[in-house]
């Protein structure tokens, strides 16, 4: 099968200007969770989306969002982009829970640098 | 609060050699456990989990980790390291208690194989 990807890899924005990143799932995952990884705060969860809804939400502002199509795949938005948020932007998928599977497969990744 | 410790921001270990990276846990029910290697400019790639049964589980690259429930720890060891499992090494926790499943990671540690 092949692993979970994102899009872009890399990406350079300036302050105040949004972005968009995209994450496509293992194919037959449902479940999508972003994580932010920085050298400061290491990684930190975003959200988590099954079957089109928000699951779980982490403690970031309002800035981030994010959606599920119905085909799993999954979009994060940051509006607004400030300096601050400068980092690797991780994507993971997983099987349902009722498959007694809980481990979680990560993407490569989207660098985002906010100049 | 709910959380992951890696005690060792670095562990230095000669080709070989065993290794052992260190993760303790706090959470509350039944702790869900995972490690995971990322390597420069990648994301992150699972290596094994405990989420019940035998203490010692084995996975991926000849790694297995080892399940203390009374010393709440889940170290990741490795009889023989080689040099191309310098990476760095990060301990999570998946808490459906009280975090709605989300994977809570330590600050990782950076494990280095010497020739």
């Amino acid at each position: 099968k092949a692993g979970v990807t994102q899009t872009p890899r890399y990406l350079i924005k300036t302050r105040g200007q949004q972005v968009t990143l995209s994450c496509s799932p293992i194919s037959g995952h449902r479940s999508v969770s972003w994580y932010q990884q920085t050298p400061g705060q290491g990684l930190q969860f975003l959200f988590e989306y099954f079957s089109e809804t928000q699951r779980n939400k982490g403690n970031f502002p309002g800035r981030f969002s994010g959606r599920q199509f119905s085909n799993s795949r999954s979009e994060m938005n940051v509006s607004t982009l400030e300096l601050g948020d400068s980092a690797l932007y991780l994507c993971a998928s997983s099987p349902d829970r009722g498959t007694g599977r809980y481990e979680q497969y990560f993407g490569p990744g989207t660098r985002l640098t906010v100049t | 609060a709910q959380s992951v410790a890696q005690p060792e921001d670095q562990v230095n270990v000669a080709e070989g050699n065993p290794l052992t990276v260190k993760c303790t846990y706090s959470v509350s029910g039944n702790p869900y456990l995972f490690w995971y290697v990322q390597y420069p400019n990648r994301g992150l790639q699972f290596l094994l989990k405990y989420i019940t049964g035998d203490n010692l589980v084995k996975g991926s690259y000849g790694f297995e980790a080892e399940f203390n429930k009374s010393q709440t720890s889940f170290h990741l060891k490795k009889p023989s390291a080689l040099v191309s499992d310098s990476a760095l090494y990060f301990c999570a926790v998946r808490d459906f208690y009280n975090q709605g499943g989300k994977l809570i990671f330590g600050q990782g540690t950076e494990l280095s194989v010497k020739p």
